[in-house]
Order: C-alpha cells, then sequence, then structure tokens
C-alpha cells in the first residue's frame, strides 16, 4: 500500500532533550516537507525537501533540524533549542512537477514536553 | 499580512444548507490553489484542486479569481459528514517552496 508514515504518533519530551520525528514515503515522491501545527491554528512550514541531500528552510526553522540522506525518508529533530515544541507535527510528499499536484500527509506525531 | 487569509469561522448552517467560503491570497505569483478537509485531530486531506476555470465535484464547486486574489469553495445541499474545517492552500510553482495553507474555516453542520 503506497503512503507516508510517520511514527510515533504520540511522543513525550522532557525538558532539554532532543527528539526525532520520523517520516518515510514510498510513493517515489521527490518533495519532503514538514509543517507544525499549533491548536486552532494553520500549518506552519518547518523544513522542505525538493531533493536528496538538499533541503530548505521555512518559516519555523528555529530550533529543528532534518535530513534528506534518501528519497523515501526525511526526519526532523527537534532540539533542545525550540523553546515551545508541544505541537501537532505534519509531514507531507508531493512530486513537485506539475502546477496541480497535490500533497500527501502522514497521519502526524503529537509531541508533548512534559 | 499573512500570504493565505481565511475566515477562521465557526459557520453554524443546518443540514441542506449551502454555504460558502472565501479565501485571499496576497502573492500575485502563485499559480496553484486547492482546498484541503481537515477534520479534528486529524491531517488534511485534498478536498479538490482549484482550476482557473473553476471546477466542481458533486456538492463542491471551486471558483478562482485571479484579478482579485481569492478562491472560493461552495457546498451545497451540506450534511453532516462535512464538519471540518477548511483550509485554503496556495503554491507559488513547482521548483518553489512550499504549500502555503490559510488557518482554516470552522464549518459545523447542525441536524
Amino acid at each position: 500500500d503506497g503512503g507516508i508514515t510517520q511514527s510515533p504518533k504520540y511522543l513525550f519530551r522532557k525538558e532539554g532533550q532532543n527528539v526525532t520525528l520520523s517520516c518515510e514515503q514510498n510513493l517515489n515522491h521527490d518533495a519532503m516537507y514538514w509543517y507544525r501545527q499549533d491548536p486552532g491554528q494553520g500549518l506552519r512550514l518547518i523544513y522542505y525537501s525538493q531533493i536528496v541531500n538538499d533541503f530548505q528552510k521555512g518559516d519555523i526553522a528555529e530550533g529543528y533540524s532534518v535530513s534528506r540522506e534518501k528519497k523515501e525518508s526525511f526526519p526532523l529533530t527537534v532540539t533542545s533549542a525550540q523553546k515551545n515544541p508541544t505541537a501537532f507535527y505534519l509531514c507531507a510528499s508531493s512530486m513537485d512537477r506539475g502546477l496541480n499536484t497535490e500533497a500527501f500527509f502522514g497521519q502526524g506525531t503529537r509531541l508533548t514536553v512534559v | 499580512r499573512k500570504e493565505v487569509e481565511q475566515d477562521p469561522g465557526p459557520f453554524n448552517v443546518p443540514e441542506g444548507a449551502t454555504v460558502a467560503f472565501n479565501c485571499t491570497y496576497s502573492n500575485s505569483a502563485s499559480q496553484s490553489f486547492f482546498w484541503y478537509r481537515q477534520d479534528c485531530r486529524k491531517e488534511p486531506k485534498l478536498l479538490m484542486s482549484v482550476y482557473s476555470s473553476g471546477n466542481e465535484d458533486g456538492r463542491f464547486t471551486a471558483q478562482l479569481n485571479r484579478a482579485s486574489q481569492y478562491i472560493s469553495l461552495l457546498i451545497r445541499d451540506s450534511k453532516l459528514s462535512d464538519s471540518a474545517t477548511y483550509l485554503c492552500v496556495v503554491k507559488r510553482g513547482p521548483g518553489r517552496r512550499a504549500l502555503t495553507f490559510g488557518s482554516g474555516t470552522r464549518l459545523q453542520v447542525q441536524p
């Protein structure tokens, strides 16, 4: 079954810890994205990658890091420098070739700082 | 000014009603437009792309007005299952940066 998988679904982090959120896709998509959503808010772009070994900062990259070593995988690390990390994190992918290529989302990871 | 703006609602409508949402975008270079639907605590899912000529999918009709830089979504004969948040999404074009999301408009269809 083709799709995009995020894990874990729920994650609890102690203050001062780094945590890594997994995102894997088997859709053969070139582009992958990480968004953050806070309650009652829209999605804000953290990082995106249009090709392996390349990625760009989005609007709220501070306190986050990513890697794109494989086409299928785009993990996001939430570092201790991120002051308010509790949020819903969504990973997406798209072909990013034509104009009307939609993005497909994973089911998200809910991160809570305890 | 936000790149994509939507009325947050909520829009409370009875079953069977027709409801319309508008969304404005600020970047005139935007080339692709979409409506996504997001259910509570779930991931967004594509509802429909928005084409220059307008397009319809069953009870849903999307329109694009490039001159005024807005997109609309019309839902006819609302169902209880239409209750969700509707996200307006804009993309500047292939190879450009990612999709930009509006904050969403919440729809509550009541029996």
